[in-house]
């Protein structure tokens, strides 16, 4: 697997955006970028994922560099509720694949 | 739609004890998994099952054993508990398609005390 690196933690203030970055330098072409985040002590929500094009839902955008070797992932509009640990995965996609998750980043969302 | 269903939510066992943590996913997901956090740490995979019918150890499988009971079931089981097992257990599940990528639904968690 592509190794990612990824800030330890992060601040931004209430109704700004995040911009949160990841480097995974050692990706493959047919690796994927996956983005969950872990709220408190709950279980780790999906947010987004890409292996080479932006791309954009209703939490959040992600962008990847050309090359691949790092990317963003950016909530538009951060709300409190957004204060969470981020991970950033990088995987290829088979039947049967796991994610391991590493540290990722804690994002506080400040009034 | 409950999605993935862990129990118990909260246990407290003593040392060399044994107990089975339950999951279930009512998503006709066919792979499922289990990991382990402890207090400020990632996720690190213990077990996880493909498919029904078959399993494999992950990166800490050292003192678990785990049953792929159905396809909807996946069984973690703590055979002696050890205080090393303390941690908060998360069951995960993904359709585990052979193309596109692989998205994990996760449980709630189940928080386990060895003492």
């Amino acid at each position: 697997d592509a190794k990612t690196t990824q800030p330890t933690s992060m601040d931004c203030a209430e109704g700004r955006a995040a911009n949160l970055p990841c480097n995974h330098s050692t990706i493959s072409g047919n690796e994927y970028v996956y983005w969950y985040r872990q709220i408190h002590s709950q279980g780790p929500q999906y947010i987004i994922h890409g292996l080479k094009n932006n791309e954009t839902n209703e939490m959040a955008s992600l962008i990847i560099t050309e090359d691949r070797k790092s990317s963003t992932l950016i909530l538009p509009h951060a709300t409190l509720r957004d204060t969470a640990v981020y991970y950033c995965i990088v995987r290829v996609a088979d039947a049967g694949n796991m994610l391991t998750f590493g540290g990722g980043t804690r994002l506080m969302v400040k009034p | 739609n409950a999605g993935v269903t862990q129990t118990p939510k909260f246990q407290v066992l003593k040392t060399g004890q044994s107990m089975t943590l339950q999951c279930a996913q009512d998503m006709n997901h066919n792979s499922m998994y289990w990991y382990r956090q402890d207090p400020g740490m990632g996720l690190r995979l213990i077990y996880y099952s493909a498919s029904e019918g078959t399993t494999d150890k992950g990166e800490v499988p050292n003192g678990y054993n785990v049953s792929r009971l159905n396809k909807r079931e996946f069984s973690l089981r703590l055979e002696s508990a050890a205080p090393s097992q303390t941690s908060v257990y998360f069951c995960a599940s993904t359709s585990g398609a052979s193309s596109g990528a692989n998205v994990l639904t996760f449980g709630a968690g189940s928080r386990l005390t060895v003492l």
